[in-house]
């Protein structure tokens, strides 16, 4: 398997709502990561996560919590968003040696917040 | 400070034609540099990885350039067809030697392949 799935593929949620998306990979890959992509803008990084650790939060509001329950799994917790966090979410993965940084993307999840 | 240029902002052209995006960066350290090419509300795919060693990687239609001494680098693209439409990313890995290194990414040359 060398591919990155995330579900669901689009999310509609008003501003009190709590949702989750997930992103697996099965490459055993050791690095996840989050993306926010906003239209016409490339990917901005949110968290990344190695060995399940939280390694690096780009100073990102509360309402978006991380969560890596093993190595295979990174889910992204949504709770009291606003609408400009409408946005395609991306999760990536990459592996920790030989090629170093190399990121594989997944599909993204389109999130509308009315 | 660390940035990926790219040029042109968007291209049109007509299918079977041969079309080069360019991409300049100042990203320092360098790991390596690569392009992804992005349907819209997809994920990028990767076209090609190159380090610091390599000058030149193809796949398929696609031909990548890198100039490391001038920090420049191009996507070729062959014969084109209607599918190629699409965003091409430069991205641009910082040389940390740790997997959590940074990717700089450029804004995206979007490419209209024409009937």
């Amino acid at each position: 398997d060398t591919e990155v799935t995330q579900t669901p593929k689009h999310l509609v949620m008003g501003m009190t709502n709590k949702k989750s998306l997930k992103c697996e990979q099965h490459m055993g890959h050791r690095a996840m990561y989050w993306y926010k992509q906003k239209a016409k803008k490339p990917p901005e990084l949110m968290f990344v996560y190695s060995y399940e650790k939280l390694s690096i939060n780009e100073s990102v509001p509360s309402r978006f919590s991380p969560e890596c329950p093993n190595s295979s799994l990174l889910n992204l917790h949504l709770h009291a968003l606003q609408p400009e966090d409408s946005a395609l979410y991306l999760c990536a993965s990459g592996r920790t040696s030989g090629r170093a940084n190399e990121q594989f993307f997944g599909p993204g999840t389109r999130l509308t917040v009315l | 400070k660390n940035q990926v240029e790219q040029s042109p902002q968007s291209l049109i052209i007509l299918e079977g034609k041969n079309c080069t995006l360019q991409c300049n960066y100042t990203v320092s350290p360098f790991s390596n540099l690569r392009w992804y090419k992005q349907d819209t509300g997809r994920g990028p795919v990767s076209l090609t990885i190159m380090t610091f060693s390599e000058n030149t990687k193809s796949n398929g239609r696609y031909t990548a350039t890198l100039d490391a001494d001038t920090k420049q680098s191009s996507l070729h693209i062959t014969a084109s067809q209607l599918s190629d439409s699409a965003s091409y990313i430069c991205v641009v890995s910082a040389g940390r030697g740790s997997t959590l290194g940074r990717l700089y990414f450029g804004r995206g040359t979007q490419l209209t392949v024409w009937p």
